[in-house]
């Protein structure tokens, strides 16, 4: 399977904890997008890297969220202390940087705070 | 910034067609672009315009007015397996420097019997 690959799948943690997720994009790919999706909505985006760089944060990524991609190819994102409107799916998404930009997504991290 | 407006809920038969209208308002425009998510799954590509008029592909078609900033995904001969909620999103334009998509809330399709 080629396909962007997300880990872990569902992660319940309790208010305050620590969390962090990974992301496997398709390896041809060196643009790769975080976005947050509620129920009932569109994705919402968080941030994107082109290869190892982070060039673009959305404003809903506050100081509590952090995410990393040190060789270009798999990203983590981390949430710290985390709170119950930190509830989501976090999806990861790939694409090239050329041609249509169509982006891939990985099958998210369905996170949930208590 | 981007504003998406499409409907919240559509029904319609199997075997039928059905039309699902996205709005936009955009300070830049760089493409448009139609996802399918099944309930509990990520969004999988259908379609991507960004030149005006109407893309083909199988039994799904999708339409781009620039001028109107409008759109719609048309799908045919509907089947059992495309309930699911569809989502518009938009590209902005490349010299912004932004790259992510701005999504709308996503229309659900519900196919009855």
């Amino acid at each position: 399977d080629t396909g962007v690959s997300q880990n872990p799948r569902h992660k319940i943690t309790k208010r305050g904890q620590n969390v962090t997720f990974r992301c496997d994009p398709i390896s041809e790919h060196n643009r790769l997008y975080w976005y947050r999706q509620t129920l009932g909505q569109g994705p919402e985006f968080l941030t994107y890297f082109q290869n190892e760089a982070q060039l673009e944060k959305s404003r809903l990524l506050s100081d509590r969220f952090s995410a990393e991609r040190p060789k270009g190819s798999f990203s983590t994102l981390e949430i710290q202390r985390t709170e119950q409107g930190d509830s989501a799916m976090y999806l990861c998404a790939s694409s090239r940087d050329r041609g249509t930009y169509e982006q891939y997504f990985g099958p998210g991290t369905r996170l949930t705070v208590t | 910034g981007q504003n998406i407006d499409q409907p919240t809920e559509m029904t319609a038969t199997e075997g039928a067609i059905v039309q699902i209208n996205c709005t936009y308002q955009t300070s830049g425009f760089n493409g448009l672009f139609w996802y399918q998510q099944h309930a509990g799954e990520a969004p999988t590509f259908l379609s991507y315009n960004v030149l005006d008029g109407l893309e083909e592909k199988g039994r799904f078609s999708s339409f781009l007015s620039r001028s109107k900033g409008y759109s719609y995904l048309l799908l045919k001969e509907l089947q059992m397996k495309d309930s699911a909620s569809y989502l518009c999103a938009v590209r902005d334009a490349e010299d912004t420097g932004r790259r992510a998509l701005t999504f709308g809330s996503g229309t659900r399709l519900q196919v009855q019997p």
